[in-house]
């Protein structure tokens, strides 16, 4: 059964320090999502990408945040200068369709926590 | 701003019983998912409901909407071990959007 896949699971990184998180959506797959969870807390979007473009970003996604699909089938979110807040598990999810017509697959997530 | 609220938090309940989950939302939406989430693991796709009324069942759990209440309910029936996780509903923001708006999700743990 296809698959989100993301890389690395886990990321311990120093304050400041840049991150890339990537991610592998299901292959036939056109609209791109990154969300996180906060331990123990809820599941918070963060920005949706369609047609090479973000089409969508919550306040969370600020400057230090941006997202990219260099080659065609990954799809990367750059956290720019780190902060302690930034540590959470961070969820890469993909959809054929608009949301309102079809599911939304998660991947397997990316822990980073941030000394 | 869509506000998703579910009830209870926690819920600890013997094998062969049945629950309710319950999810509430705050503004027009016709379009709710629920995902089941185990510990350290990713979200995995329980329901996507689509219209007013729809009601999906996959083995002892069954997941209901209704729009002009907006309510949705994760109903368990005679609950084994295996359901143990976390349950979420979230709810589409519709307008265009493509942002789930997630409840703090349901903690269920289910005792032998």
């Amino acid at each position: 059964e296809p698959e989100v896949t993301q890389t690395p699971s886990h990321q311990v990184t120093q304050m400041g320090q840049e991150v890339i998180l990537r991610c592998v959506p299901i292959s036939n797959h056109l609209y791109f999502y990154w969300y996180r969870q906060i331990l123990g807390q809820k599941v918070e979007f963060l920005v949706s990408f369609y047609n090479n473009e973000i089409s969508e970003k919550s306040e969370i996604f600020d400057d230090q945040f941006s997202v990219e699909r260099p080659d065609g089938s990954n799809f990367t979110l750059k956290i720019r200068s780190t902060k302690l807040e930034d540590s959470a598990m961070y969820f890469c999810a993909s959809s054929a369709t608009r949301l309102n017509t079809g599911e939304l697959f998660f991947g397997e997530g990316s822990r980073l926590t941030v000394l | 701003e869509l506000k998703v609220e579910q009830n209870p938090l926690f819920l600890s309940m013997q094998e062969g019983k049945n629950y309710t989950i319950y999810c509430n939302y705050s503004t027009t939406s016709d379009r709710l998912y629920w995902y089941r989430q185990d510990p350290g693991k990713s979200l995995e796709s329980l329901f996507v409901l689509l219209s007013n009324g729809a009601v999906k069942q996959e083995g002892r759990l069954m997941a209901s909407l209704d729009t002009k209440a907006r309510l949705s309910t994760l109903h368990i029936t005679a609950a084994v071990h295996d359901l143990s996780a976390t349950y979420f509903c979230a709810v589409d923001t519709q307008g265009g959007s493509e942002k789930l708006v997630f409840g703090k999700g349901t903690k269920l743990t289910v005792n032998p």
